[in-house]
């Protein structure tokens, strides 16, 4: 069964501390994503990423930087946590064959910054 | 650019009736169109993909969607609703040429009454 997997289902982090969001995929997919959801807003894009150490902004990228060294991984960090990023964070991974790019979404991870 | 507008953020029905979930997109090309899944604190899961084959799309768990192109829309349907379907449902648009681009509906959220 092909997998997304995120590191951390539940996290709680004080204003000011580093995060790391880790997102592990074992489908060999080039394409890699960081989503937030929050009510109301649906999903937004943080960063994508389409190979090993190729990063481009999505529609939310501010106080986010990620980080993908390795195809399987990607990466969010939030270098100084602020209450407004208290969401929910979903990655997913798609293939960048030919037809429909279909993302894989992980479980997410909730992070509450206190 | 492209949009999905969900018609409804939230449906009731009770077991055993039928689901109409309504989608509608704008779009300069074909696109393939997608509908997701997401349980309460679970990341999405895919139910059913249009790739411009046939029009009627059978997926996962008895649902199944319709692409009309005349009216733009991409309505999800299931027969007879169970409890377990009460969940949040996603319609999402992606660009046939852009494998980064990935257009989310609001959500629906879908209750299931006994």
């Amino acid at each position: 069964d092909v997998k997304v997997t995120q590191s951390s289902r539940y996290l709680v982090k004080r204003t000011g501390e580093k995060v790391f969001l880790e997102c592990v995929q074992d489908m060999d997919h080039e394409n890699m994503f960081w989503y937030r959801q929050d009510p109301g807003l649906g999903l937004r894009l943080i960063y994508f990423s389409y190979d090993v150490k190729m990063k481009e902004k999505g529609d939310i990228p501010e106080g986010y930087s990620v980080s993908r060294e390795k195809k399987e991984r990607f990466s969010l960090i939030l270098e100084s946590a602020s209450t407004n990023q208290t969401s929910m964070y979903l990655c997913a991974s798609s293939s960048r064959g030919a037809g429909a790019n279909v993302l894989t979404f992980g479980a997410g991870s909730r992070l509450t910054v206190l | 650019a492209q949009s999905v507008t969900q018609l409804d953020s939230h449906v009731s029905v009770s077991e055993g009736t039928p689901v109409l979930l309504r989608c509608n997109y704008s779009s300069s090309y074909s696109p393939s169109l997608f509908w997701y899944v997401q349980h309460p604190n679970k990341g999405l899961q895919l139910l059913l993909k249009y790739t411009s084959a046939a029009t009627l799309v059978k997926g996962i768990n008895g649902f199944e969607a319709e692409f009309k192109k005349s009216e733009t829309s991409f309505h999800l349907t299931k027969p007879s609703a169970h409890m377990s379907d009460a969940a949040e449902y996603f319609c999402v648009v992606s660009e046939p040429y852009n494998f980064n681009k990935f257009y989310f509906g609001s959500g629906t959220k879908l209750n299931v009454k006994p």
